[in-house]
């Protein structure tokens, strides 16, 4: 089955850049979605089809997508956006979801 | 506003079932695509399932850990989407939330709390 593989953690300075990876073989021939999630919260999509925002996401979340890695890019790092982040694809060839693993912000 | 809103969870035994429901309201469910996806303490998310709309088939599909135990189901009269859960493990213990979408999932309810524990 189709493996998406991203870093446990990243840790970002307030008003800096944190860029999250996820990793999958030719993820780029796929659609990535992204996903934040506050604890005790459910998920909010973010970014989706590589690279559009959802309405209502602020212009600081972008996303890549190319050869065997997307990123989720946040820029100006706000306390507000410590969180699980997440990327999905759908696997055409099984016709399921799948998740990476996820990836803890932490806003220093 | 889209409102996806589940219940049923609890506590159950291994070897048990339960049925989950989820009601939407704010989009044309008839229409949507849904999917359940679960969420271990303290682990990552996990697909668990999804049922198309009628007009493409209704079919529903599942991951290997779930496939033959959980099944889905949908009442478009209701609005309602379930997920019925038999031979429960203990591993099976998690948040299970309701969310639509075809190939990303653009809303979520806020998750229904089910542990199997003997």
């Amino acid at each position: 089955s189709y493996v998406l593989t991203q870093p446990p953690s990243v840790s970002v300075a307030p008003g800096k850049m944190a860029r999250i990876t996820c990793g999958g073989n030719n993820v780029g021939g796929k659609s990535v979605h992204w996903y934040r999630q506050k604890p005790g919260q459910a998920p909010v999509l973010v970014i989706h089809y590589d690279s559009d925002r959802p309405s209502g996401i602020p212009e600081r979340f972008s996303g890549s997508n190319s050869g065997n890695t997307a990123t989720l890019t946040i820029s100006r790092v706000e306390a507000g956006d410590e969180a699980d982040y997440y990327c999905q694809v759908w696997d055409s060839s099984s016709d399921h979801y799948v998740f990476g693993s996820g990836t803890k912000v932490t806003v220093l | 506003e889209v409102q996806l809103v589940e219940s049923g969870g609890g506590l159950v035994k291994p070897g048990g079932s339960l049925r989950l429901s989820c009601v939407a309201s704010g989009f044309t469910f008839s229409t949507a695509w849904m999917s359940w996806v679960r969420q271990a303490p303290g682990k990552g998310l996990e697909w668990i399932g999804r049922i198309k709309s009628k007009s493409d088939l209704g079919t529903a599909d599942y991951p290997a850990p779930v496939k033959g135990r959980f099944s889905i189901s949908r009442d478009d009269s209701k609005n309602t989407l379930y997920l019925q859960m038999n031979s429960l493990k203990t591993e099976d213990t998690a948040v299970y939330y309701c969310t639509t979408g075809m190939v990303a999932f653009g809303f979520w309810g806020h998750g229904t709390m089910v542990t199997v524990s003997p």
